[in-house]
């Protein structure tokens, strides 16, 4: 049962223009999101989070969009460099002491064209 | 490097060996997180530990795996009789966390652990 989902293995994208990725999320009870990038024999770098409360953060060129009631996100990255190629993770966390646990969608890979 | 550092980056095992992967946190934090990614997969959630105590280890296989986390030294996640598998990446990450405030997990560069 996937409670988060990553449904675009891959993304293409012009240098300069946005990249938007997506995820969807199936638990309620989920209260803060974030998006990780990972390049290859690296572990994922963290980027950007939000919380439930909120419906928008901004860092840079990176901002995160949160609709709870169609219990998506997307990571919106304006403009796109060719150092953007990675595949970006979206993961979610519960709420409670000891509901740390991330829960990660499966990925999807962002290729930034020159 | 104060950043999440997990040793060795590569591991071999035969089947039936034990495998032991090593996680320092950052400095100050005092939470850490194993997970596990399979190949063309996410990650996934193991176990959460503090210091001495394992909090949530309910993503750990019931069997051959633990985890600790001593009052010093780095935290351990520990495979017994490996099988083929176990052949994964192992991440650690690690958090600073003041009650309920959101702090994210920073993350080591992983394991790569693979079993002949």
């Amino acid at each position: 049962d996937q409670q988060v989902k990553q449904n675009s293995p891959s993304l293409s994208v012009q240098e300069g223009r946005i990249s938007i990725l997506n995820c969807d999320y199936t638990n309620s009870m989920f209260d803060y999101f974030l998006w990780y990038k990972k390049y290859p024999a690296e572990g994922p770098t963290f980027l950007i989070s939000i919380s439930s409360i909120k419906d928008k953060n901004e860092d840079g060129r990176f901002t995160v969009f949160l609709n709870k009631s169609a219990k998506h996100l997307s990571l919106h990255i304006v403009p796109s460099q060719p150092g953007d190629s990675a595949v970006y993770f979206c993961a979610a966390r519960g709420m409670g002491g000891s509901a740390r646990q991330l829960t990660f969608g499966s990925g999807t890979q962002l290729t930034v064209l020159p | 490097n104060a950043g999440v550092m997990q040793n060795p980056r590569h591991l071999v095992r035969r089947r039936g060996q034990e495998a032991r992967l090593r996680c320092s946190p950052m400095k100050g934090h005092s939470h850490v997180y194993w997970y596990r990614q399979l190949p063309e997969e996410g990650l996934k959630f193991m176990v959460y530990l503090q210091k001495e105590n394992i909090i949530d280890e309910s993503g750990m296989p019931k069997e051959r795996f633990s985890a600790e986390f001593p009052k010093e030294g780095p935290s351990i996640l520990r495979i017994q009789q490996v099988v083929r598998g176990d052949s994964a990446a192992y991440f650690c990450a690690s958090s600073f966390d003041r009650g309920h405030s959101n702090q994210p997990q920073h993350f080591g560069d992983g394991t790569r652990l693979s079993i002949l």
